[in-house]
């Protein structure tokens, strides 16, 4: 069956270092997306792709960046973890974002101490 | 201005009866989606239902109905016959055309099924 998984689940890293979380996602979507979600803020956009090698910055995108070398991943790289960037992440794709909904991955939990 | 609020951030119900979460949106792009999603606590996001700007109908997906009030720009969940699963965190999302169709998230609702 198709799907999307994260990796890791859980990652506790120190301020000041370089953090890649993964996303592989076996639907084929040329759409996907990296979200993180804080208490009372629901879910935010870091970025975004619609293909490869597009990238496209969210909502929340500082200290963030994404690179799209083929269709099935988008890895989400902190270039230099900050303790405000403690938060669950979650990846997403979709075929179409118009007229399909998101299917999300399981998320991954990272603390920056 | 929020694109999405949701202002109840903790509801309980009894087991079996009806609950409906309030969803209210900002948006004047005529086309538009609304979605829910339902986080359990193992933290997963699982698709509820949609509703499309241009839908005559109101979306039902068994037990769960929205409530979209086009003029009033609201979009609430209803739950009927509530069971003790559907304690969750319940979030609203909208995506709109003229802005690439990215989803916009409220901040949730806490429910939490009394037996």
């Amino acid at each position: 069956d198709a799907e999307i998984t994260q990796s890791p689940r859980h990652k506790i890293t120190e301020t000041g270092r370089q953090v890649t979380l993964a996303c592989h996602q076996t639907w084929n979507h040329n759409n996907m997306f990296w979200y993180r979600q804080d208490l009372g803020h629901g879910l935010r956009l870091i970025h975004y792709s619609y293909g490869v090698q597009d990238t496209n910055k969210g909502e929340v995108s500082d200290g963030y960046s994404v690179s799209r070398s083929n269709t099935e991943d988008l890895p989400l790289t902190l270039e230099s973890a900050a303790s405000s960037q403690t938060s669950v992440y979650f990846c997403a794709s979709s075929p179409d974002p118009a007229n399909y909904g998101y299917t999300f991955g399981s998320g991954t939990r990272l603390t920056v101490v | 201005a929020q694109k999405i609020t949701q202002t109840q951030p903790g509801m309980f119900v009894q087991e079996k009866e009806a609950v409906t979460l309030d969803c209210t949106y900002d948006t004047s792009d005529p086309s538009y989606g609304l979605f829910w999603y339902k986080q359990p606590s193992s933290g997963e996001m699982i698709f509820l239902i949609y509703q499309g700007s241009y839908d005559q109908q109101n979306a039902t997906e068994g037990r769960y109905s929205l409530n979209f009030q086009k003029a009033r720009k609201s979009a609430n969940l209803v739950i009927s016959a509530s069971q003790l699963g559907d304690s969750a965190m319940y979030f609203c999302a909208m995506r709109e055309a003229n802005a690439g169709n990215m989803l916009t998230f409220g901040g949730g609702t806490r429910l939490m099924v009394k037996p």
